[in-house]
């Protein structure tokens, strides 16, 4: 399977926190994408992070990608209770253009 | 702008009974996709379509599992029959090509 494996699979932190999940993929990719989920909900595109790129930002996000160990960090900072979700790294690979979403990490942001 | 649309929102049938979802894309998207996602695990592409062709079809379950996308916008995908293993959150999305992916509300099925 090409599927992306997200550690850790739960996290709880407390308010103000900092929060960082990780994603390994398998082979060479196009791009790597961040999607958050609210329990019942569709998933919301967070940030894409294409494979000639190191870091991206945006607002609290931070995302970071090493193409030499096939992986990836999404860093919240300064944690809210309504960040509270379950965060998916979904990678495009070259061999196709499949996106392919791993298994998730549940985040528990502690008010 | 307006988002994906997908009905209907919950489902609720029996085994070996057929069912459908309907879903409209963000206009002017040409890629369309449905996901499978059983609850606790991440989703799973089923089918992906670019404009009204099929670029990506090698996880539907192609012997209960169809879909069509009507002149490259709306979408159905249609289970016949279904099986209690079924039972999950439908997700459609759609994007531009090579881009972030917009998914709709997904219906929620349970097969009992």
């Amino acid at each position: 399977s090409q599927q992306g494996e997200e550690d850790p699979q739960a996290l709880s932190i407390q308010e103000g926190e900092n929060a960082t999940m990780n994603c390994s993929y398998k082979t060479s990719i196009n791009n790597l994408q961040w999607y958050r989920q609210n329990s019942g909900r569709g998933l919301v595109h967070l940030i894409l992070i294409r494979s000639n790129e190191r870091e991206k930002h945006s607002g609290r996000l931070r995302v970071t990608l090493d193409t030499s160990k096939k992986s990836s960090s999404l860093l919240i900072t300064a944690s809210r209770a309504a960040d509270t979700a379950s965060y998916f790294c979904a990678t495009e690979y070259t061999s196709g253009s499949r996106l392919t979403f791993g298994e998730g990490t549940q985040l528990t942001v502690n008010p | 702008e307006a988002g994906v649309a997908q009905s209907p929102r919950y489902k609720i049938i029996e085994k070996r009974q057929s069912v459908a979802f309907w879903c409209n894309p963000i206009s002017g998207h040409a890629t369309l996709y449905w996901y499978q996602q059983i609850l606790g695990q991440g989703p799973k592409l089923l089918i992906q379509f670019q404009n009204n062709g099929v670029v990506d079809d090698s996880q539907l379950p192609k012997d209960r599992f169809s879909a069509e996308r009507l002149k490259g916008v709306d979408s159905t995908l249609k289970i016949q029959p279904a099986k209690l293993e079924d039972s999950a959150v439908y997700l459609c999305a759609s994007s531009l090509v090579g881009e972030k992916l917009f998914f709709g509300s997904g219906t929620q099925l349970s097969v009992l």
